[in-house]
Parts: C-alpha cells; sequence; structure tokens
C-alpha cells in the first residue's frame, strides 16, 4: 500500500464548479505538501502546511493530521486550472527525511 | 527570481550513449535530488545531496550517477542509458532536507532512450 494516497485519480469539471481533491498518508509527517504540474510544464508548490489550513486566492488547503488526511479546494474553477495536483509529505523518522508523494489527480476543467 | 534550472528540457537518445543532464540552484539551499516521474507511479527519487560532496541513493538510483563540487549544481549523469530510462526527470531543491521546508522543482527534463 502506498504511503500517500491521493483520490479521485482523474477529475472532470465544468468551469465554476467547487473542486475537492483528497489526500490520505500513513506515515508520520512533518509537513504536508500540495503541488500543482501543468502539462508540459514544471512542478511548483501550492501549499505546504503542518496544521489547520491555508488559503490562496481560490485554491483552499486543509489538514487534519488526526486523521491523516488533508484536502485541497478549489472555488470557483477556471479552465487554467487544469492540471496534475500532487499530494506528498515530508516524512519523519528513519535514515532520512524525505517527500513521499502521491500519484496525483488529473483535473480538466471544461468551459 | 528564484529557481531551479535544468537542462535539456527535451532529449532523444541511443542506448548505451553517456548524457548528463544539468540541474542548477539560485537559492544557496544545501538539499538537492533527482527524481523521475512515470505514469502511475508518481515521482520516485534518484540520488540526493545533502550539500557539496555529500550524495546518497534514493529509491531507484541504479543506472545513475551525480556529484555536487558546488552548491548550486547538481547533475545527474547517465552512463550507458537504456530504454527503461525513458521518463521525465524532475531536480528539485530545498534548505534542507525534509521537515517543514518547501521544496523548489525544475522545470524536468524528458528523456527518450531508443
Amino acid at each position: 500500500k502506498n504511503e500517500v494516497e491521493q483520490s479521485p485519480q482523474n477529475l472532470t469539471a465544468q468551469e465554476g464548479e467547487f473542486i475537492t481533491i483528497n489526500c490520505s498518508y500513513s506515515v508520520g509527517i512533518s509537513a504536508l505538501h500540495w503541488l500543482q504540474q501543468h502539462p508540459g510544464g514544471g512542478i511548483v508548490s501550492l501549499f505546504m502546511l503542518s496544521s489547520g489550513k491555508k488559503k490562496h486566492g481560490r485554491l483552499i488547503a486543509t489538514i487534519n493530521i488526526q486523521e491523516k488526511h488533508s484536502s485541497l479546494h478549489i472555488t470557483a474553477s477556471h479552465p487554467r486550472d487544469s492540471a496534475v495536483y500532487i499530494c506528498a509529505v515530508s516524512k519523519t523518522g528513519g535514515a532520512t527525511n524525505k517527500l513521499i508523494f502521491g500519484t496525483g489527480t488529473l483535473l480538466a476543467v471544461q468551459p | 527570481e528564484a529557481q531551479v534550472t535544468q537542462n535539456p528540457r527535451y532529449l532523444i537518445t541511443v542506448t548505451g550513449k553517456k548524457l548528463t543532464v544539468t540541474c542548477s540552484q539560485n537559492m544557496n539551499h544545501e538539499y538537492m535530488s533527482w527524481y523521475r516521474q512515470d505514469p502511475g507511479l508518481g515521482l520516485r527519487q534518484i540520488y540526493y545531496s545533502m550539500n557539496v560532496e555529500v550524495t546518497d541513493k534514493g529509491d531507484v538510483p541504479e543506472g545513475y550517477k551525480v556529484s555536487r563540487k558546488e552548491k548550486r549544481n547538481f547533475p545527474l549523469i547517465l552512463e550507458s542509458p537504456s530504454p527503461n530510462q525513458t521518463s521525465l526527470y524532475f531536480c528539485a531543491s530545498s534548505y534542507r532536507q525534509g521537515g517543514y521546508t518547501e521544496a523548489f522543482f525544475g522545470q524536468g527534463t524528458r528523456l527518450t532512450v531508443v
């Protein structure tokens, strides 16, 4: 079983819809990251959080440490939000504290 | 502007022909790493470096080499590329390893080995 699981794997939405992407993890973490990858583009960091909630524009990220779960919400979605969204955790313990990645959620927002 | 720069962005090569993918960061970060991204598998760590002259294997190091002679540069070397190394590669850097530390990623290098 993967240490970081995302759902759904694929998501199609109509412009203007509210979108939620979920991430569950099974390891101890010091931080959780939400990343965005546009087709043919690089990876950019959207959020890094260790508790509570963060908001940037139309994007909101929440984390529940007790339940080991995070959500990324997009309000008033737009076609330019179409991308792969990746959840990653900074894993604690072990020989190295490294990033563990989910397999990503492919979001397509149709006009 | 803070950035991680990879070159080349696209590369098609033949089996066995040595190649190097360069990575440079301008943020004075200590920690750098290389990942490969394959469909259904997500990002997997190839090698990482915690500082100059300090490198170690990640999860999928076979067939790759790295070096860290300067803090800003962390090249990925494929001595004898094979078709199973066809993938999308990302270099990343951060102030330190793990913890509450933001990671910065390069634009990616799409490598095809024929």
